[in-house]
């Protein structure tokens, strides 16, 4: 149980372009969702925080016009990476959790690459 | 704020040693969450241990092991006799129930990098 998937795995856009990526809770209802950023040999970074129906918490210094985050349901949010440039290349990774327990449970991440 | 420091980044160790990945966490709360987990070269975090701070018990699971000492705001993690499929990204975090939605603030993490 507690299966977080995202889609794509991996994307190559070109800069300028968007790009979105899902997130899914495929077997129990997601009330909060988590977007982190991962750059190569570092540590993830907490981008925002999203409640199902609710308008995102952003982390300073995440411009939310550009990472636009939807949770629509309990069981999918949305990132989407408008107008992305190389230095959006990054590991995006998402996390779920029903509340019920003090634990996320983590997606295997989408490797975007903007060229 | 929370803060979470794991001051190794890299380590490199001959396949069968053991190795130590130290933990220092600093919170103001008593109520907490502390967790480990891999990441290996293909992404994906694997959970490894979720501790609260009521419960000071060490814990073994397989080769693996954790000490939690509140005394010194530490949780560290020992892989025994180390594999080459350790060899990973292993972070530790800190989830305060006190910032809601049990967001999580993760250490830089620790390179293992198990030689055959």
């Amino acid at each position: 149980g507690a299966v977080v998937s995202q889609h794509p795995s991996w994307v190559i856009c070109k800069s300028g372009t968007s790009v979105k990526i899902e997130c899914r809770s495929l077997d129990f209802q997601a009330t909060t969702m988590f977007w982190y950023r991962q750059f190569p040999k570092q540590s993830l970074m907490l981008m925002a925080t999203s409640n199902e129906g609710s308008k995102a918490t952003y982390e300073q210094g995440v411009e939310k016009d550009k990472f636009l985050i939807n949770h629509a349901s309990l069981t999918l949010s949305t990132l989407t990476v408008t107008s992305a440039h190389p230095e959006d290349s990054s590991f995006y990774i998402c996390s779920a959790t029903d509340n019920s327990i003090y634990e996320q449970y983590f997606g295997p991440g989408t490797r975007l690459t903007v060229t | 704020a929370q803060k979470v420091t794991q001051a190794q980044t890299e380590i490199s160790v001959v396949e069968k040693e053991d190795v130590t990945l130290d933990c220092v966490y600093e919170t103001r709360d008593t109520t907490y969450y502390l967790f480990w987990y891999k990441q290996p070269p293909s992404g994906e975090l694997v959970f490894l241990i979720r501790r609260n701070s009521f419960d000071e018990q060490n814990e073994i699971s397989g080769r693996y092991s954790w000490n939690f000492q509140k005394s010194t705001s530490s949780f560290n993690f020992t892989i025994t006799a180390s594999q080459v499929v350790d060899s990973a990204v292993y972070f530790c975090a800190l989830s305060d129930p006190v910032y809601g939605n049990n967001r999580l603030a993760f250490g830089k993490g620790n390179q293992v990098v198990v030689i055959p």
